[in-house]
């Protein structure tokens, strides 16, 4: 079965613009977590969702947002994007909430210029 | 808090050398852990994981146990190839309260024929 997907791979963006990221988690999956990767801070979580409900939240300020629908798909936003933004967004998906083995989708690279 | 320290990198091996790579953690219960591998530009893939203490993962020639006792979950491979050649992430997700990992820092291997 198809595995994590996310789109788009690759973007470039302007200082002050602001960026959709879009996953869609393996089917049956109901937990969707974001993750930022730079060559500086590694991985860092983002957020989960469970259940279309925000369940954590990583140390991130509020031009981070994300939503989960119905289906389980999710989006990621960053508003008023920074050059310091420019990052590898992974997605990642579980079958439930605690316990699951996760998996990653291929990435969003984000630039800002 | 959770964290997961992991040996520090780079590591270059000759083709069929013997590796390991360490990794220990911090946390409360019984977390799953895991190894995940990014090759240049991708994702991350999963590559084993563990679940219980002495459990042991392995996938492609790669193994890790699960030691409680010593808090860690070393990756080890009899005879590495320069197709191994990618970055090495040991992480682990809690036992409940969601499927949010935490990472190490990663450790570069690159193996030379």
């Amino acid at each position: 079965k198809a595995g994590v997907t996310q789109t788009p791979r690759y973007l470039i963006k302007t200082r002050g613009q602001q960026v959709t990221l879009s996953c869609s988690p393996i089917s049956g999956h109901r937990s969707v977590s974001w993750y930022q990767q730079t060559p500086g801070q590694g991985l860092q979580f983002l957020f989960e969702y469970f259940s279309e409900t925000q369940r954590n939240k990583g140390n991130f300020p509020g031009r981070f947002s994300g939503r989960q629908f119905s289906n389980s798909r999710s989006e990621m936003n960053v508003s008023t994007l920074e050059l310091g933004d420019s990052a590898l967004y992974l997605c990642a998906s579980a079958l439930g909430y605690s316990g699951n083995t996760i998996y990653f989708g291929e990435g969003s690279w984000l630039t800002v210029v | 808090g959770n964290s997961v320290t992991q040996m520090e990198g780079p590591v270059t091996l000759s083709e069929e050398a013997f590796l390991t790579i360490n990794c220990t953690y911090t946390a409360t219960g019984y977390p799953s852990l895991f190894w995940y591998v990014q090759y240049p530009g991708e994702g991350l893939q999963l590559l084993l994981k563990a679940t219980k203490a002495d459990d042991k993962g392995s996938n492609k020639g790669f193994e890790a146990t699960y030691r409680k006792e010593t808090t860690s979950f070393h990756l080890e491979k009899g005879s590495v190839q320069v197709s191994d050649s990618a970055v090495y992430f040991c992480a682990l997700s809690p036992e409940t309260s969601g499927s949010r990992l935490t990472f190490g820092e990663g450790t570069q291997l690159t193996v030379n024929p």
